[in-house]
């Protein structure tokens, strides 16, 4: 079974530009989670989708954004960028059962200049 | 919120020795605890995680340990090998599989195999 995929896997951007990730999940998992990772805050929890329902968030500003769309696949969006935006951001996808696992993909790494 | 604490930050033992890394958390409510390991460039893999209905788990040379009552969470490695060397982060959340509530993260520990 393929495991998470992430595009793209590095991205450049500057200050006041917008960006969209893409995360396509483990075949049959409903579930997608986004994380940020910086090495000043660690790994901190963005968001959930549940079929195409946002179930929980983070502690993020409204800059952050997602979706998802009725094959689990799901973007996150950030808007007008900010120098502190720079991270790795990652994507987990799990099934349907309350105590399902996550499961990680690569991540995409994004620069702000 | 959740705030789990993971000491140390920096781990070396020798190989073939022991190394233990430790987790506290403070949400009571918590009832899932995922340990994941992160090698360079690449996304956190899940190596052992243990529910609030179990104390111990144990798979070959990995173990995790609960104590509900202190609220704190150990990973155990045993015979560690080179390829052993990367970051751990322990986790914990509410809800099961952290899905919906989302996992909260320790700060990591980097463990150093020493040949």
């Amino acid at each position: 079974k393929a495991g998470v995929t992430q595009t793209p896997r590095y991205l450049i951007k500057t200050r006041g530009q917008q960006v969209t990730l893409s995360c396509s999940p483990i075949s049959g998992h409903r579930s997608v989670s986004w994380y940020q990772q910086t090495p000043g805050q660690g790994l901190q929890f963005l968001f959930e989708y549940f079929s195409e329902t946002q179930r929980n968030k983070g502690n993020f500003p409204g800059r952050f954004s997602g979706r998802q769309f009725s094959n689990s696949r799901s973007e996150m969006n950030v808007s007008t960028l900010e120098l502190g935006d720079s991270a790795l951001y990652l994507c987990a996808s799990a099934g349907q059962a309350p105590q399902e696992t996550q499961y990680f993909g690569p991540g995409t790494r994004l620069l702000v200049l | 919120g959740e705030n789990v604490e993971q000491h140390p930050s920096t781990l070396s033992v020798q190989e073939g020795d022991s190394a233990v890394i430790k987790c506290t958390y403070s949400d009571s409510a918590s009832n899932y605890f995922p340990w994941y390991k992160q090698e360079l460039g690449k996304g956190p893999q899940l190596i052992i995680d243990i529910r609030s209905n179990v104390g111990e788990k144990k798979d070959q040379r990995i173990a995790v340990t609960l104590n509900k009552t202190a609220k704190h969470f150990s990973l155990h490695i045993t015979e560690t090998q080179p390829e052993d060397s990367a970051v751990y982060f322990c986790a914990a959340s509410f809800g099961g599989g952290g899905g919906a509530d989302g996992l909260t993260f320790g700060k990591g520990t980097h463990l150093i195999i020493q040949p």
